[in-house]
């Protein structure tokens, strides 16, 4: 499975826009970039999801690039509420061994500032 | 719609002593899952399941046990408890491939400590 590297913290202000970086190198083809955050100790919460393409929800935006080895984040507009740990996971959903096989490494702390 | 639902919330135990942590799901989800998180880690898997009657080793699955005799029930059974199980237990379920949205949803966890 395919690694994945983030910075252990980050500092946003209140308002501003959030970019978490990750960087998954030796990602496969068949391999998606997943998202989550896990607030103050709390279950881990989905963000978003993507392949290849840039993705956008309600919670957030990711920023694949075009070779896959690394993404981004985006968190619009930050809130105190997104003070969280988030993480990069990168997963085959089409099945096999692998299939939901979560693993989670050390994440970024991100800290949302007044 | 709960969602995941894992019972207890928190527990002490003796060392020695078993016990079951409960984890219900009610998205009709196939794949269930059990992580154990320790202070400042990130999750580490300890059992799975692809659907009722099907089970299988994580990573760290050492001391524990699991069954999955419904779709909605993944108990997760501590044999002997032992202080390095001290730790927050997770369960997660999903649909499998083909079946939507391939996100996890994740219990709110159980705060186990054993001395």
């Amino acid at each position: 499975d395919a690694k994945t590297t983030q910075p252990p913290s980050m500092d946003c202000a209140e308002g501003r826009a959030a970019n978490l970086p990750c960087n998954h190198s030796t990602i496969s083809g068949n391999e998606y970039v997943y998202w989550y955050r896990q607030i103050h100790s709390q279950g881990p919460q989905y963000i978003i999801h993507g392949l290849k393409n840039n993705e956008t929800n309600e919670m957030a935006s990711l920023i694949i690039t075009e070779d896959r080895k690394s993404s981004t984040l985006i968190l619009p507009h930050a809130t105190l509420r997104d003070t969280a740990v988030y993480y990069c996971i990168v997963l085959p959903t089409t099945g096999g061994t692998s299939y939901g096989k979560l693993t989670f490494g050390q994440g970024t702390i991100l800290t949302v500032h007044p | 719609n709960a969602g995941v639902t894992q019972t207890p919330k928190f527990q002490v135990l003796k060392t020695g002593q078993s016990m079951t942590l409960q984890c219900a799901q009610d998205m009709n989800h196939e794949y269930m899952s059990w992580y154990r998180q320790d202070p400042g880690m990130g999750l580490r898997l300890i059992h799975y399941s692809v659907g009722a009657g099907i089970t299988d080793q994580g990573e760290v699955p050492n001391g524990y046990n699991v069954s999955r005799s419904t779709t909605e029930d993944f108990p997760l059974r501590l044999l002997s408890a032992a202080p390095s199980q001290t730790s927050v237990y997770f369960c997660a379920s999903s649909p499998l491939p083909g079946q939507g949205h391939t996100e996890a949803f994740f219990g709110q966890g159980t705060r186990l400590t054993v001395v």
